[in-house]
C-alpha cells in the first residue's frame, strides 16, 4: 500500500514568518501535486511535479520534488494570513490510473 | 471557481436510509473521481470514472454504488447509512485519465 506521510501536522506561526511543510513515501511517484483546502471547501489544485529534483515557484511558495520522485517539499516565504489553510500533497503512481493518493496534510495557521 | 459542481451542499439523514449525491464536471472533462474526507482518515479515493465507464476503484464500500452518465454527470449512491459514513464528499475531474484533478466544493452528509 502506498503512503504518503506529511509533516507537521500542525504548524502555526506569525505573519512573515519562513516555513517548510515536507510529504515523504517509500513509493515512486509518477507526479506529486499539492492541494490548499480551507474549510467546507475542495482542495484546490496548487502545482504538479513531474520529474525528479524539479523545483517550481508560485509567487511565494517553492515546490521541490526529490530526486528518486518519493517525496517533496513545499516552502512559503514571508507567510501571510491568507496561506492559512490546509495543505496536502497526492501522489499519482504510474498504474493508478489517474486516482491519488492523499496525505493527510498539513494544517496552517499564520496569525497577523 | 474549479468548475466542478456538486449538490446538495448538505444532507442530513437517519441511519439505514438510502442518498444519492450528484456531481457535474468541468466542461470537457471525461474523468469523474469520488473522494471521502473524514477528520481521522484524510482524502480516500473510492471510484473513478472515464467516459461512462468504471475505471479505478478505492476503498469504496459495497454498499455505495457509482454511474456516470451519457452527458458525463455522475452520481454516488450511498446505501444503509452507517453513523460512521458521515462525512464529506467530494467530486473531482479532469481532461483524461491521468490529468490533473480538479475537486468540486463537496456534499458534507451527516448520518444520524
Amino acid at each position: 500500500t502506498q503512503l504518503l506521510e506529511q509533516s507537521p501536522q500542525f504548524l502555526s506561526i506569525q505573519e512573515g514568518e519562513n516555513l517548510t511543510v515536507y510529504c515523504n513515501s517509500s513509493s515512486v511517484f509518477s507526479s506529486l501535486q499539492w492541494y490548499r483546502q480551507e474549510p467546507g471547501e475542495g482542495p484546490v489544485l496548487l502545482v504538479t511535479v513531474v520529474t525528479g529534483g524539479e523545483v517550481k515557484k508560485l509567487k511565494r511558495l517553492t515546490f521541490q520534488f526529490g530526486d528518486a520522485r518519493k517525496d517533496s517539499s513545499l516552502h512559503i516565504t514571508a507567510a501571510q494570513p491568507g496561506d492559512t489553510g490546509l495543505y496536502l500533497c497526492a501522489g499519482e503512481s504510474g498504474g493508478s490510473q489517474g486516482n491519488l493518493i492523499f496525505g493527510k496534510g498539513t494544517k496552517l495557521s499564520v496569525k497577523p | 471557481d474549479s468548475g466542478v459542481t456538486q449538490t446538495p451542499k448538505h444532507l442530513i439523514t437517519a441511519t439505514g436510509q438510502r442518498v444519492t449525491l450528484r456531481c457535474s464536471p468541468r466542461s470537457g472533462d471525461l474523468s469523474v473521481y469520488w473522494y471521502q474526507q473524514s477528520l481521522d482518515q484524510g482524502l480516500q479515493f473510492l471510484i473513478q470514472y472515464y467516459n461512462g465507464e468504471e475505471r479505478a476503484k478505492g476503498n469504496i464500500l459495497e454498499r455505495f454504488s457509482a454511474q456516470q452518465f451519457p452527458d458525463l454527470h455522475s452520481e454516488l449512491n450511498l446505501s444503509s447509512l452507517e453513523l460512521g459514513d458521515s462525512a464529506l464528499y467530494f467530486c473531482a475531474s479532469s481532461v483524461g485519465q491521468f490529468a490533473e484533478q480538479y475537486f468540486g466544493p463537496g456534499t458534507r452528509l451527516t448520518v444520524t
